[in-house]
């Protein structure tokens, strides 16, 4: 099995209620913000982005909210499934040309 | 259209051999990234580029030697495997403009003995 993520923090949900997964970004200058998610043996997906001049953005079934005031970052998902298992982390860009800096990442368990 | 592509997908070396991990990507980006992943250490960045023919150090570069001979591929070397090197390795691209996501391979798991 994946052993990625062994200690990361663990969110568990049943399946059909809605989770949120929650993110303390560092810099208070970082204009764009992503979320990944990591399925065991995979590698990162792209799940949705938002610009720092954004405080909310909705995607099929998440959202992404930023509160800039506390440099914090939420992933919501409505109606969590069993296929939403999987490692999820937070990355800030400070600024267009470096590197992105990312989180350690939540493992989100979908209970049937 | 493949994305990211990584090979191998899975290796083994002993302690002080020498390999090459490619990482091929079919969609025009400047920019390419190679990453490790351990247990509890989240994505730690190696070496990456912003171009063809330019190369640069992330936060855990050393043990490790990277090529951009062309735009579309990434190498990354270890000229002498140590066991600390035991890791799964990512490979990303992103475009120039536009956006700042990054697109990751499927990761190659190196073992070193």
């Amino acid at each position: 099995g994946e052993s990625v993520g062994l200690h990361l923090p663990t969110l568990s949900v049943q399946e059909g209620d809605n989770s949120i997964i929650n993110c303390a970004y560092s810099n208070s200058a970082s204009d764009y913000f992503i979320w990944y998610k990591q399925e065991s043996g995979k590698g990162p997906q792209f799940i949705i982005d938002i610009r720092s001049n954004m405080d909310k953005r909705q995607g099929q079934r998440v959202t992404v909210l930023l509160n800039k005031t506390v440099k914090h970052l939420s992933l919501q998902i409505a109606a969590t499934q069993p296929g939403d298992s999987a490692v999820y982390f937070c990355a800030e860009n400070l600024s267009g040309n470096t590197p992105l800096v990312f989180g350690k990442g939540t493992r989100l368990s979908v209970i049937a | 259209n493949a994305g990211v592509t990584q090979t191998p997908k899975f290796r083994v070396l002993k302690t002080g051999q020498s390999m090459t991990l490619l990482c091929a990507q079919d969609m025009n980006h400047e920019y390419m990234y190679w990453y490790r992943q351990d247990p509890g250490m989240g994505l730690r960045l190696i070496h990456y580029s912003v171009g063809e023919g330019t190369t640069a150090k992330g936060e855990v570069p050393d043990g490790y030697n990277v090529s951009r001979l062309k735009k579309q591929n990434f190498l990354l070397g270890l000229e002498s495997a140590a066991p600390s090197q035991t890791s799964v390795y990512f490979c990303a691209s992103r475009p120039l403009y536009g956006t700042a996501t990054q697109y990751f391979g499927p990761g190659t798991r190196l073992t070193v003995l």
